[in-house]
């Protein structure tokens, strides 16, 4: 099984600022995806952002951006000017076509202070 | 998301006591997955679905079953349940249609369903 790993249990940004969430995973392909999931006190999961590993341009998505390094296996997501209703349980998660599920990593959880 | 629906969205059960678990999806998708999310361990999966009456286990499976006898609905059983089974229950969808796996799509969530075993 492939492994995410978060390794930033809690994180903490002030209103306005930006904040790096970390995840690295460990993949023998090279064809695969990336994801960030929000889950807000609602408990809802939300997609944030989608990463494609044949492509090297980093994705965005308004405030939310990730710093994909493929040969680092490394997936983080950038929340700039952050806003109160940022605060929530971030997951990476990863998949591939071959396989027939994605792989999360244990979370991060983070703190908008106003 | 309008399309994936799980129910009940809260239960209290007591110790022993079998509990079922219920998604129902609109979308016609083909993959349909069980996870449980506790503090500290992230998503894990429970079983997945890759068609009516195929199913599989995932990493923690043990004191669970699944049936899938309908493409929109995916039922979780705890055949007698037990404290460590306290948790949150999430039913997911993978979006790849009723093709192949497709890992483009990510998933699509239920609600949840908070579990609590006394």
């Amino acid at each position: 099984a492939q492994t995410v790993t978060q390794s930033q249990p809690e994180m903490s940004v002030q209103e306005a600022e930006t904040v790096t969430l970390s995840c690295t995973y460990d993949t023998s392909e090279s064809d695969y995806y990336l994801f960030w999931y929000k889950q807000p006190p609602s408990r809802q999961m939300i997609l944030v952002i989608r990463q494609e590993a044949y492509k090297q341009q980093n994705a965005t998505e308004n405030r939310f951006s990730v710093n994909f390094q493929k040969a680092a296996k490394s997936f983080s997501l950038k929340i700039s000017d952050s806003q109160l209703g940022d605060a929530a349980m971030y997951f990476c998660a990863y998949g591939e076509n071959t396989g027939n599920q994605f792989y999360f990593g244990t979370g991060t959880s983070l703190t908008v202070i106003p | 998301d309008a399309g994936i629906t799980q129910s009940p969205r809260h239960k209290v059960t007591e110790t022993g006591t079998p509990v079922t678990l219920r998604c129902h999806q609109t979308e016609n998708h083909r993959y349909m997955y069980w996870y449980r999310q506790d503090p500290g361990h992230g998503l894990r999966l429970i079983h997945y679905s890759y068609g009516v009456k195929d199913t599989d286990k995932g990493e923690v499976s043990d004191g669970y079953s699944v049936s899938r006898s309908k493409t929109e609905d995916f039922l979780l059983t705890l055949e007698s349940a037990t404290s460590s089974q306290t948790s949150v229950y999430f039913c997911a969808i993978s979006g790849s249609g009723i093709g192949p796996f497709n890992g483009f799509y990510g998933y699509t969530f239920g609600s949840g369903t908070r579990l609590t075993v006394v």
